[in-house]
């Protein structure tokens, strides 16, 4: 069974880049949609874009021009950058797998609380 | 963008008893788009139900699907204390970005 973990500072200063990664294991990272969600305190879920192994992505128009999705077939691992961040990014960033042949994610890290503050 | 609501926002209800939450798109979805998550505090979300009706590996068939166009429902149809949690749909449409409704609240009475 895939499992997947994030990985990144729990502390970003305001205007500065967050970074996070997933590595995957008991799977391959070659195949599949690969997804970025994310949940602020007190609100709900955000989807915030995906890879595609092909390296093919789709980000939510509210953050594209701010994110970044990356692939590391070597590491088995993805990645998310989300630049210029403001205190409205403080929030548990979770990476998820797409169902293999359905829509709808059934495979999730346990999540990494990043707070954005100086 | 397809935005979804949910309803009610809370519901209180107790263990034994029947649950019906609603998700309303404000475009049609095709039911295969579709899903229903379970979340708890300090957990990742849990996949319930995909394809509108469909339930995920191990899931209780307590748990079932159900609607189209713009109205789908997620029943509970006998509550376990382990169901009191948030529950979100999500709609995988077309186009990103695959949104997800606010979340409906399961409280115990």
């Amino acid at each position: 069974q895939v499992q997947l973990q994030e990985s990144g500072p729990g502390l970003v200063r305001p205007s500065e880049t967050l970074s996070l990664t997933c590595t995957v294991s008991g799977g391959s990272v070659s195949s599949y949609f690969w997804s970025w969600i994310r949940l602020p305190p007190g609100k709900g879920l955000e989807w915030i874009g995906h890879i595609y192994y092909t390296g093919i992505t789709n980000n939510n128009p509210s953050l594209q021009s701010r994110v970044t999705l990356s692939l590391d077939t070597s590491k088995n691992q993805f990645s998310l950058k989300l630049t210029s961040v403001t205190a409205a990014d403080t929030a548990i960033y979770y990476c998820a797998r797409r169902g293999s042949a359905y829509y709808a994610l059934p495979s999730w890290g346990q999540g990494t609380l990043v707070t954005v503050s100086s | 963008e397809i935005v979804l609501t949910q309803s009610p926002d809370t519901l209180s209800l107790s263990p034994g008893e029947r649950a019906t939450l609603s998700c309303r798109a404000s475009h049609s979805v095709r039911s295969t788009f579709l899903a229903w998550y379970q979340h708890k505090p300090g957990q990742p979300p849990r996949l319930l139900i995909y394809a509108t009706s469909t339930r995920a590996t191990g899931i209780p068939d307590r748990f079932s699907g159900s609607g189209s166009g713009t109205d789908f429902a997620l029943t509970i149809s006998r509550l376990e204390p382990e169901d009191f949690a948030v529950y979100y749909c999500q709609q995988y449409g077309a186009s990103p970005p695959y949104t997800f409704g606010p979340g409906t609240k399961l409280e115990i009475k």
